[in-house]
């Protein structure tokens, strides 16, 4: 059963727009959330990070929001850039308990010039 | 500075055989964790140091896969005898301590079983 879920697999969006990518979990204990990025044959580099007592955390081009009665998250790019084409995972953990990161399947977001 | 160090990039074996994998974490990061990455997948943690205690082990499959962390630095991980489903990327990862999640990933290790 998978408690971090990215329903869509791809995201093509146009240089310049907006790309959202989304995220849902199932686990009320998790209490912190975070976007990693990842580019082929390369690790996964941390992106941006939320608390559950925020509801939005902004980094540059970067915007995550938490809806947490419905348990659901999203990554906003503004504007997004080629160079942002990679795959995007939602990850989630119970920081309070020191648990483990749970990471979602991931998302290719393909920015088209 | 150098990031997480992990090598071989890519491995090719046949089943059966055994294989390691070896990981330097950043310089002064007490935590260490090893994933799995399934094609089409996240990743999948299979163990976690904390120096050189082992504190979650609870999704490494025992039978086949062991680690080892001496002297709180530096990680092999070994699989023996390796099954056709164990071709995956194995990933490293560090951080400074628990709690953050924000991990420093290593560029992974390929692992092709024929």
């Amino acid at each position: 059963d998978q408690q971090v879920k990215q329903n869509s697999p791809s995201l093509s969006v146009q240089e310049g727009r907006i790309s959202i990518l989304n995220c849902d979990y199932t686990n009320s204990m998790f209490d912190y959330f975070l976007w990693y990025k990842k580019y082929p044959a390369e690790g996964p580099t941390f992106l941006i990070s939320i608390s559950s007592i925020k509801d939005k955390n902004e980094d540059g081009r970067f915007t995550v929001f938490l809806n947490k009665s419905a348990k659901h998250l999203s990554l906003h790019i503004v504007p997004s850039q080629p160079g942002d084409s990679a795959v995007y995972f939602c990850a989630a953990m119970n920081g309070g308990s020191q648990g483990n990161l749970i990471f979602g399947k991931g998302t290719k977001l393909s920015v088209k010039p | 500075e150098a990031g997480v160090v992990q090598s071989p990039r890519y491995k090719i074996i046949e089943k059966k055989q055994p294989v390691a994998f070896w990981c330097n974490p950043i310089s002064g990061h007490n935590t260490l964790y090893w994933y799995r990455q399934n094609l089409g997948q996240g990743p999948e943690l299979l163990i976690r140091y904390e120096n050189e205690e082992a504190v979650d082990d609870s999704q490494l499959p025992k039978d086949r896969f062991s680690a080892e962390r001496l002297k709180g630095v530096d990680s092999t991980l070994k699989i023996q005898p390796a099954e056709l489903g164990d071709s995956a990327v194995y990933l490293c990862a560090s951080s400074p301590g628990q709690g953050s999640g924000e991990l420093f990933f290593g560029e992974g290790s390929r692992l092709t079983v024929l």
